[in-house]
């Protein structure tokens, strides 16, 4: 069953340093998505990507996070100076249509643990 | 701001009961609704999908959805030790980006 693949699972890294998640979402999918889930709290949209650009974007998705599809598979979100907040589990998703009907459905990865000390 | 509201919990059930789970969301224009659910330091699974008012039904699940109320609902029917997790209601309009409640903690004890 073809599944969405996130790397690395762990990531400590100091603040200030630059970090970039990586994503592969479902080969056929169109639409993909950068949750992050604070430990105890609620999974909170950051980004949504389509035909290579931004399509919507959360208010804490500000100037210190970019998204990227560098190439036919890849999607990656860089945080280019982390803070002690940023310490969350980073979730990508992807789904193959807009949504309605049987498209709407999104897809997790299994998520990237980001710790920033 | 959409808001999409969850009692965290912990639900209780025994072995074999019905576990009940319950959301209200706040944005009248809401058009899809989805379940998911996530074990400890997971990430979250889809269960049921709903997009019009009424009952759903897949195999021990059933959502319900009733849009004049603003409220859908999850049924486990049989509920096993392996449900214990968290389920998370998320909801979508028209920008069909999912926004997602604080999820119930259900416990099902043998």
């Amino acid at each position: 069953e073809p599944e969405v693949t996130q790397t690395p699972s762990h990531q400590v890294t100091q603040m200030g340093q630059e970090v970039i998640l990586r994503c592969v979402p479902i080969s056929n999918h169109l639409y993909f998505y950068w949750y992050r889930q604070i430990l105890g709290q609620k999974v909170e949209f950051l980004v949504s990507f389509y035909n290579n650009e931004i399509s919507e974007k959360s208010e804490i998705f500000d100037d210190q996070f970019s998204v990227e599809r560098p190439d036919g598979s890849n999607f990656t979100l860089k945080i280019r100076s982390t803070k002690l907040e940023d310490s969350a589990m980073y979730f990508c998703a992807s789904k193959r249509g807009p949504g309605g009907s049987n498209t709407g459905e999104l897809f997790f990865g299994e998520g990237s643990r980001l710790t920033v000390l | 701001q959409k808001e999409v509201e969850q009692n965290s919990g912990p639900l209780s059930v025994p072995e074999g009961a019905i576990a009940s789970l319950n959301c209200t969301y706040s944005d009248r224009g809401s058009q899809s609704f989805f379940w998911y659910r996530q074990y400890s330091g997971k990430s979250p699974e889809l269960i049921m999908f709903i997009y019009s008012n009424g009952d759903k039904e897949d195999g021990r699940f059933t959502a319900q959805l009733n849009k004049a109320s603003q409220y859908v609902s999850l049924l486990i029917r049989d509920s096993q030790p392996s449900d214990s997790a968290t389920y998370l209601c998320a909801v979508s309009g028209g920008s069909y980006i999912p926004t997602f409640g604080r999820g119930t903690s259900l416990i099902v004890h043998p």
